[in-house]
């Protein structure tokens, strides 16, 4: 039992480049969920899915998007890096949204 | 949507006292409130949870109250040790309708140090 796998740790992106950030778990848990930790501003969401085929938008969606063809994966896609993307993205999952959220790695993304 | 206040920031204290974090949130709705604490370098990790039809809970030197009345939640740690420092985050759970399909909004952080 794995839990939940992020990938990659690092990137370092160009500005305007596209990246899917990628996370899974093996829970067998509805509800995944993006966000992002930049200093002072606690963990943000992005975006959620409460099942596979179903997604919705957090409070920072804008140059991300998502999409749950499975229960386990869950990517999160960077259309054109820009600066501002720059920060700690943490993947999570949990059995439904009222419930303990397992978190992943984490992804330290760094747009030049 | 909702929003979560978190106060202090930071959070200096010696070994062996009590440390107090507090949170309010804007959407009587809300109906879950975890906190988390992550230590430098690692991921969030949940340390305590309440709902919204429980005022008090504890586990061991943790203990979080929550007052719906005034929207308003905190996390107690008494005999604070070294190893509790870390930065820790609260959130609520809000859904429209009640369910457990919604969005969790978290707290910007306390910084929590604990001198020996």
């Amino acid at each position: 039992n794995a839990g939940v796998t992020q990938t990659p740790k690092f990137q370092v992106l160009k500005t305007g480049q596209s990246m899917t950030l990628q996370c899974a778990q093996d829970m067998n848990h509805e509800y995944m969920s993006w966000y992002r930790q930049d200093p002072g501003m606690g963990l943000r969401l992005i975006h959620y899915s409460v099942g596979a085929g179903i997604t919705d938008q957090g409070e920072v969606p804008n140059g991300y998007n998502v999409s749950r063809s499975t229960t386990e994966d869950f990517p999160l896609r960077l259309l054109s890096a820009a600066p501002s993307q720059t920060s700690v993205y943490f993947c999570a999952s949990s059995l439904m949204g009222n419930t303990e959220a397992f978190f992943g790695q984490g992804t330290r993304l760094t747009v030049v | 949507g909702e929003n979560v206040e978190q106060h202090p920031s930071t959070l200096s204290v010696q070994e062996g006292d009590s440390a107090v974090i507090k949170c309010t949130y804007s959407d009587s709705a809300s109906n879950y409130f975890p906190w988390y604490k992550q230590e430098l370098g690692k991921r969030p990790q949940l340390i305590i949870d309440i709902r919204s039809n429980v005022g008090e809970k504890k586990d061991q030197r943790i203990a979080v109250t929550l007052n719906k009345t005034a929207k308003h939640f905190s996390l107690h740690i008494t005999e604070t040790q070294p190893e509790d420092s870390a930065v820790y985050f609260c959130a609520a759970f809000y859904s429209a309708g009640g369910t457990s399909y919604g969005k969790l909004t978290f707290g910007q952080g306390t910084i929590l140090t604990v001198h020996p």
